[in-house]
């Protein structure tokens, strides 16, 4: 069965820049979830986006913006990077209108900032 | 805004033997759902089990099942015939059923240990 592409799976940056990460969802989801998860932590919600519209919003910092495309992919944008930005990005994929659905989780990209 | 709580930081069991992860949390609503995921060394969030508030009955699957306590807002998570394979960091979450509300929120996670 087809799960979560999540793309690229390891990404290092040099600090102030900038990165893109990438979320495949599984065919027919409607919903995509970013979260961080720093060394040692528990994931944070970052964003989620139904139907290409932003649903709900977390603890995303103002240099991050995200979108979901008209194939629902979505992308996390993240600008003026820092150290403190390394971390593990997952995205996660439901289907909101079958309420019993679970998210499914990518295996994640690594993000580290030097 | 809900909230999840392990209390156990570290766990460690002998192979085959059982243990119980333990998970509380806070919310004001009725309806929801709780998840444990599992997170081995590759990172890979893994789903374990889920229970729907609304269903009294404990979920099982093989060797995972839960005490689900309503009233308690309790959650625990029971192992059982513990194998090598099982050791992992444990999240407990919660998930609102609230439109737009459906993000999961995590526990800090309990490190499980296995012993041979």
């Amino acid at each position: 069965a087809a799960g979560v592409i999540q793309s690229p799976r390891h990404l290092i940056k040099e600090k102030r820049e900038t990165a893109t990460l990438k979320c495949y969802p599984i065919p027919r989801h409607d919903t995509v979830y970013w979260y961080q998860q720093g060394p040692g932590q528990d994931p944070q919600f970052l964003i989620s986006f139904y139907e290409k519209m932003q649903s709900d919003k977390g603890s995303i910092p103002d240099r991050f913006s995200a979108q979901q495309f008209s194939d629902y992919h979505s992308e996390l944008n993240m600008s003026s990077l820092e150290l403190g930005d390394s971390a593990l990005y997952f995205c996660a994929s439901s289907m909101r209108t079958v309420l019993n659905t679970e998210a499914f989780f990518g295996q994640g990209t690594r993000l580290t900032v030097v | 805004a809900q909230t999840v709580t392990q209390s156990q930081p570290e766990m460690s069991v002998q192979e085959a033997e059982t243990v119980t992860l333990s998970c509380t949390y806070d919310t004001s609503e009725s309806d929801y759902y709780l998840f444990w995921y599992k997170q081995p060394p590759s990172r890979q969030m893994i789903l374990v089990i889920r229970q729907e508030a609304y269903k009294q009955q404990n979920a099982t699957e093989n060797r995972f099942s839960v005490n689900f306590q309503k009233a308690a807002k309790s959650f625990s998570l029971k192992i059982s015939d513990s194998q090598l394979g099982d050791a992992a960091m444990y999240f407990c979450a919660y998930r609102s059923l609230q439109g737009g509300s459906e993000k999961l929120v995590f526990g800090k996670g309990t490190k499980l240990t296995v012993n041979p």
